[in-house]
């Protein structure tokens, strides 16, 4: 069975442009987290899809964004890029029972110049 | 809010003797599950081993174990055997139970480094 996938494994961008970055999750997995490691921060959640539907964000700005396609793939956008986006984006994903854990990809490292 | 803890930056063990990776966590939640992930120099992040809060057995998997303190909010990683693939960081995490809407917390990570 395959794992999560995610692309790019690397994306290079410079201040003020947009980055997107994708997240397939194990098949039959309906629900998809975003992650944010970033140096000296730690691992922070930043957004969960569900069914489709964007269920809840963590304390991230409004420039971060998402969707969940029907094919359950995600698709995750940050907007306005500033230096301090540069960091390992990791996605995951659960299964219904237990959704209580959860699976990750390899991550795509963002570098932000 | 909860929060995880791991007071251990960096441990070192020699392979094939047992290391303990310590966490603790603080929650007023009585439903919830602990996991210890191990994210090696290729960054993906593996699932090691989970323990229900609702469970007093603690979990093992192979040659890792847990030992679940839920009255004192700790939960240790034990590794026995360890060998030269272990070395990685590993990080504690919390999830609240009931498919919560919340992510996973995580610890700020303990870097194990095996010895030869």
């Amino acid at each position: 069975e395959a794992g999560v996938t995610q692309s790019p494994t690397h994306l290079i961008k410079t201040r003020g442009q947009q980055a997107t970055l994708r997240c397939s999750p194990i098949s039959g997995h309906t629900s998809v987290y975003w992650y944010q490691q970033a140096l000296g921060l730690g691992l922070q959640f930043l957004l969960w899809y569900d069914e489709g539907e964007e269920r809840n964000r963590g304390n991230f700005p409004p420039r971060f964004s998402g969707r969940q396609f029907p094919n359950y793939s995600s698709e995750l956008n940050v907007n306005a890029l500033e230096l301090e986006d540069s960091a390992l984006y990791l996605c995951a994903s659960r299964p219904d029972r237990p959704k209580e854990t959860q699976y990750f990809g390899p991550g795509t490292r963002l570098l932000v110049l | 809010a909860q929060t995880v803890t791991q007071s251990q930056p960096e441990m070192s063990v020699q392979e094939a003797e047992t290391v303990t990776l310590s966490c603790t966590y603080d929650t007023s939640e009585s439903d919830y599950y602990l996991f210890w992930y191990k994210q090696p120099p290729s960054r993906q992040m593996i699932l090691v081993i989970r323990q229900e809060a609702y469970k007093q057995q603690n979990a093992t998997e192979n040659r890792f174990s847990v030992n679940f303190q839920k009255a004192a909010k700790s939960f240790s990683l034990k590794i026995s055997d360890s060998q030269l693939g272990d070395a990685a960081m590993y990080f504690c995490a919390y999830k609240e139970g009931g498919g919560g809407a919340d992510g996973l917390t995580f610890g700020k990570g303990t870097h194990l480094i095996i010895q030869p």
